[in-house]
């Protein structure tokens, strides 16, 4: 089955500061990548996702990168404010087949004032 | 408006007795999914519908039941609740199996005593 890893853990940025996650995944197959945002006591919440026809794909001060050869991709959140501080997920699914959506174990982003 | 309604937000039972959590969903979306989630740690799939097909994980203990007797509604039955139980319970919901975006509720966190 599919194998998400993600790192860091854990991220500490100060107010300003650009923060970036990365996400591998291990079955060629998979072609959709959402990035789920969980603040505490809440569900996740989706904030952005890239299917792999394209590389890139960007949201005001969020960014997903995709490399399909190399089976990875990454969140970039720039000019960080301490509301971005939150758990963020990142999940690997195909469309038929298995199509539940693996997640990575999450990353801690601090954002310091 | 919440598009995904968990109830109750907070359940506290005993150890052994029984209790259900709900979800229910105002989107008409075909699949409906059960996580459990533990303190820093990503969700973990415990079963999910695709409209009246259910679809057990392989690791999913007999304790836990889920029932979905319409499109809106789905329920999660621990049977007898553990200590190893306590934990926050998400639904999520999406609109087809595949490379679909999920819709998360803001959960039940289940205290055993």
């Amino acid at each position: 089955g599919e194998n998400v890893e993600q790192h860091p853990s854990t991220l500490s940025v100060q107010e300003g500061d650009s923060a970036v996650i990365k996400c591998t995944y291990s079955d060629s197959a998979s072609n959709y990548f959402p990035w789920y945002k969980q603040e505490l006591g809440k569900g996740p919440q989706l904030i952005i996702d890239i299917r792999s026809n394209v590389g890139e794909k960007k949201d005001q001060r969020i960014a997903v990168t995709l490399n399909k050869t190399a089976k990875h991709f990454s969140l970039h959140i720039t000019e960080t404010q301490p509301e971005d501080s939150a758990v963020y997920f990142c999940a690997a699914s195909m469309s038929g087949g298995s199509y539940i959506p693996t997640f990575g174990r999450g990353t801690s982003l601090i954002v310091h004032p | 408006d919440a598009m995904v309604i968990q109830n109750p937000r907070y359940q506290v039972t005993q150890f052994g007795k029984p209790v259900t959590l709900s979800c229910s969903q105002t989107l008409n979306h075909n699949v409906m999914y059960w996580y459990q989630q533990k303190s820093s740690q990503a969700p973990k799939l415990l079963f999910h519908y695709y409209d009246k097909d259910f679809n057990n994980e392989a690791d999913t203990p007999d304790n836990f039941q889920s029932r979905r007797p319409n499109t809106s509604f789905c329920f999660l039955d621990i049977r007898s609740p553990g200590l190893g139980d306590a934990a926050m319970y998400l639904c999520a919901t999406s609109r087809g199996a595949g490379s679909y975006e999920q819709y998360f509720g803001p959960g039940t966190r289940l205290t055993v005593t």
